[in-house]
């Protein structure tokens, strides 16, 4: 089945610097890898996905990138916030699959 | 769409009572899934409906546990006999295979 890496666990950044999650994949077949977004008290929240035929997307200040030969992607969030403080959680499926998995997550800081 | 509907958002009750939490998913969507997510263990799958049908129920810790899907538009995870280590928040989470999946607010669940 799919293996799902992600890393860091913690980030701690600066308000206004940019911030990178990177995660990796072992099943060659997922096509769909999604960001979720979870603040405190609050369910995971799709922030952004990405299918394979892409290599980037962009929403703003955040982007994903996707590269399919080393199965890696990546979150990168620029002028991050304070309220970008969160977890963050990748996922990899095979589009209309229906099972995600999930990284393990990682918790940003940004601070003020 | 109000979402995916999650009570109660809080439950504490005594060691050995029978907890039973639920959840309304999103009206189409015909993938619906329960999680567990504790600090030490982060997100867990406990089980997986597909057009209301369990899939994989691998998840489940213990007999303790067990879920149903009577309808497209309603489930339950019960809990029977609850133990202190059951405490956790419980998302339920449903998806249409076509994008990720919209989590509930969970319910926090606490064990005494």
């Amino acid at each position: 089945g799919e293996n799902v890496e992600q890393h860091p666990s913690t980030l701690s950044v600066q308000e206004g610097d940019s911030a990178v999650i990177k995660c990796t994949y072992s099943d060659s077949a997922s096509n769909y890898f999604p960001w979720y977004k979870q603040e405190l008290g609050k369910g995971p929240q799709l922030i952004i996905d990405i299918r394979s035929n892409v290599g980037e997307k962009k929403d703003q200040r955040i982007a994903v990138t996707l590269n399919k030969t080393a199965k890696h992607f990546s979150l990168h969030i620029t002028e991050t916030q304070p309220e970008d403080s969160a977890v963050y959680f990748c996922a990899a499926t095979l589009l209309g699959g229906n099972m995600l998995t999930f990284g393990g997550g990682t918790r940003l800081m940004v601070k003020p | 769409d109000a979402g995916v509907i999650q009570s109660p958002r809080h439950e504490v009750t005594e060691m050995g009572q029978e907890v039973t939490l639920r959840c309304k998913p999103i009206s189409g969507h015909n993938s619906l899934f329960w999680y567990r997510q504790t600090m030490m263990r982060g997100l867990e799958l406990l089980i997986y409906f597909n057009n209301n049908v369990p899939i994989d129920d691998s998840g489940m810790p213990e007999d303790r546990f067990s879920a149903k899907m009577p309808n497209a538009s309603f489930s339950t995870l019960k809990i029977q006999p609850s133990e202190p280590r059951d405490s956790a928040v419980y998302f339920c989470a449903s998806s249409s295979g076509a994008r990720g999946y919209t989590f509930g607010s969970g319910t926090r669940l606490t064990v005494v």
